[in-house]
């Protein structure tokens, strides 16, 4: 079946250190990867997205690139800030709008 | 531009008891989505509407929750009767229409089943 697989967390780090964290699917096809995030007390956002093998979702400094070899799509962020705190979902979706979502990894940065 | 809108914020109810949740998505998108986020795991999708059709329901436990969107824009989910596994969040997102836009979602119903 079609499912995301993402690092347990929590993720702790540093202010201005860098982050990963590994997402990887399986999907019968080709789908879309997205990345949202959900900030404490707040509904999900999307955060970034990307459409086919080798396109790069960027935002707010966040990157993740479309690996179909490797079928990955790994969030990166090179310094990250207190106010990156959240829960980072990875998601996709096989050209229908039906979205299967990771368990989530929190992300804790401290000062 | 609102949001999507969500009501109540919290709710705690005992087993075997019923509950209804409510949304009101943004204005003039066509697809109206709701999702269980059990702790510990990803939103999982109950139930998908265009505009007051369903679309996809396959995950939704049909036995005891009841979805509808009578007039192609607020929306309601009830459950009835409750259980202990029941209790999660219940998060409604919208989109423009299903052809793969952005879904924005609301804050959610945070259910507590004792």
């Amino acid at each position: 079946g079609n499912s995301v697989t993402q690092m347990e967390g929590p993720v702790t780090l540093s202010e201005e250190a860098f982050l990963t964290i590994n997402c990887t699917y399986t999907a019968t096809g080709y789908p879309s990867l997205f990345w949202y995030v959900q900030y404490p007390g707040e509904g999900l956002q999307l955060l970034l997205k990307a459409t086919k093998a080798d396109d790069k979702g960027s935002n707010k400094g966040f990157e993740a690139t479309y690996r179909k070899e490797t079928t990955s799509f790994h969030l990166e962020k090179g310094s990250v800030q207190v106010s990156d705190s959240a829960v980072y979902f990875c998601a996709l979706n096989l050209r229908t709008d039906k979205l299967i979502f990771g368990t989530g990894t929190r992300l804790q940065v401290f000062p | 531009e609102a949001g999507v809108a969500q009501s109540p914020r919290y709710k705690i109810i005992e087993k075997r008891q019923s509950v209804a949740f409510w949304c009101n998505p943004i204005s003039g998108h066509a697809t109206l989505y709701w999702y269980q986020q059990i702790l510990g795991q990803g939103p999982k999708l109950l139930i998908q509407f265009q505009n007051n059709g369903v679309v996809d329901d396959s995950q939704l436990p049909k036995d005891r929750f009841s979805a509808e969107r009578l007039k192609g824009v607020d929306s309601t989910l009830k459950i009835q009767p409750a259980k202990l596994e029941d209790s999660a969040v219940y998060l409604c997102a919208s989109s423009l229409n299903s052809q793969g836009n952005e879904q924005y979602f609301g804050p959610g119903t945070r259910l507590t089943v004792t």
